[in-house]
């Protein structure tokens, strides 16, 4: 069974640091694409950021180029997003996603449960 | 970027009812689309992908279509399970985009 477990959120203030964590299981990590899609409280699902499977290429959405990195670690199955800099409008939750390929057409196939992250003094 | 516009925004229709959501993409995307649903408190699923494919495990009730550039789920027989959130989403071109969500309940 695949499982995308997220760890790391909690409350910050803004400016401050915050790095995610997503431990992966019942898939071999190093094969697939990862991603980090958000969700504001009460708002709709908002893409964040792209790693490639070797890591070799990462996306980033424009609000948060610069701030925010994401990166991986195979030998550990793990994905990680590095949020510095963090404003009132990164509060959300945070979902790892997976990246399958069906059909020749890109899919986030396997979320976690999420990760709660809310900037505020 | 590529905008999704989703509507209706909200929906209320009855059990068994036909039910029908729509995207419209701001250019072209081809079958690059998918569809996720969202039930209260939970991760969004899969539905499905390449505009027209269901997803493993998707009850036949829902289903995908395309015509130019707008996207229709169509779910056939609206059950209480299907209550939730569904958004679609283009992956043709980064950054990929959501559209803003329906919120489907009962009536």
């Amino acid at each position: 069974e695949v499982q995308l477990v997220e760890s790391g959120g909690g409350l910050v203030q803004p400016g401050r640091s915050m790095k995610l964590s997503c431990a992966a299981s019942g898939f071999t990590f190093s094969n697939y694409g990862m991603a980090w899609v958000r969700q504001a409280p009460t708002k709709g699902l908002e893409w964040v950021a792209t790693i490639s499977y070797d890591g070799s290429s990462t996306y980033y959405r424009d609000s948060v180029k610069g701030r925010f990195t994401i990166s991986r670690d195979n030998a550990k199955s793990t994905l990680y997003l590095q949020m510095n800099s963090l404003r009132s409008e990164d509060t959300a939750t945070y979902y790892c996603t997976r990246i399958e390929q069906l059909s020749h057409y890109y899919v986030m196939d396997a979320w976690g449960q999420g990760a709660s992250v809310t900037v505020s003094s | 970027d590529i905008q999704m516009t989703q509507s209706p925004a909200s929906l209320s229709a009855s059990l068994e009812e036909i039910v029908t959501i729509t995207c419209q993409a701001s250019q072209d995307i081809g079958n690059w689309l998918a569809w996720y649903q969202q039930k209260p408190g939970k991760s969004p699923q899969l539905l499905i992908y390449g505009a027209t494919s269901l997803a493993d495990g998707v009850p036949s009730r829902f289903s995908g279509s395309r015509s130019g550039t707008q996207y229709s789920l169509k779910i056939s027989r609206l059950q209480v399970e299907d209550i939730g959130i569904y958004y679609c989403l283009q992956a043709y071109s980064a950054p990929w985009t959501f559209g803003g969500g329906t919120k489907l309940e009962l009536k």
